[in-house]
């Protein structure tokens, strides 16, 4: 079946640096969705992009719709120890009444003070 | 009231019992979603209710048995499950199964032992 492609697959990283990750997929997607998720708890959404070529910011996270519509990228800038978690990014499977939202493979985050 | 709500969070049953999840959102929304997660694996789509109809059943087994009571509550029942069953069950919702862009809303989930 259709499957998203995250990288990379984990990141240990010092707080304050930048991070970068990205989604990539076989097929076109119209929606690309970016979510974080906390040991225990649910995916909460950080950011939704509709159009080929968007740049949408929420704070210190800023994502990008790829312009072949195949892949989407999210930055996170100063990091902080707050910001570990699990990142993924997500998508509707297009045509039909009903969407059903995929998720990326996730990109482990762990950010040490 | 922006809440999807699940309970119980934590369930430990045997092999013969029988038990409930619940999930509940006062959002409005007119979609809810089960999805199995395992540990360090993305979420997968179990169930879709659309305005209270089971619109999509991703070949889950029969031991599985969702149930949409009204537009508010979606629960999963659960009967006979295996060991391999263990995993975060998580519950959403959004505005419109058509319209999945503007985001699910997930609740905590329910992390289920089979023992």
């Amino acid at each position: 079946g259709q499957q998203l492609n995250q990288s990379p697959q984990s990141m240990f990283i010092q707080e304050g640096e930048d991070v970068s990750m990205n989604c990539t997929s076989s097929s076109i997607f119209n929606t690309w969705l970016w979510y974080k998720q906390d040991p225990g708890e649910g995916p909460v959404l950080l950011i939704a992009l509709y159009k080929a070529g968007e740049l949408t910011s929420n704070g210190r996270l800023t994502a990008q719709f790829g312009i072949t519509r195949k892949d989407s990228f999210l930055n996170i800038s100063a990091s902080i120890p707050s910001d570990v978690g699990i990142y993924f990014c997500a998508g509707p499977i297009p045509g039909g009444a009903t969407n059903k939202l995929i998720f990326g493979t996730g990109t482990l985050l762990a950010v040490q003070p | 009231d922006t809440e999807v709500t699940q309970t119980p969070k934590h369930l430990v049953m045997g092999m013969t019992n029988k038990k409930s999840l619940k999930c509940e959102q006062h959002m409005g929304h007119r979609a809810m979603y089960w999805y199995k997660q395992k540990a360090k694996k993305p979420p997968e789509l179990m169930f879709v209710y659309s305005y209270e109809k089971l619109s999509i059943n991703e070949s889950v087994p029969s031991r599985f048995s969702p149930e949409c009571p009204n537009s508010s509550l979606l629960n999963l029942h659960l009967h006979a499950l295996q060991p391999e069953d263990s995993a975060l069950y998580l519950c959403a919702s959004s505005q419109d199964s058509g319209r999945p862009s503007n985001g699910y809303t997930f609740g905590s989930g329910t992390r289920l032992t089979v023992v």
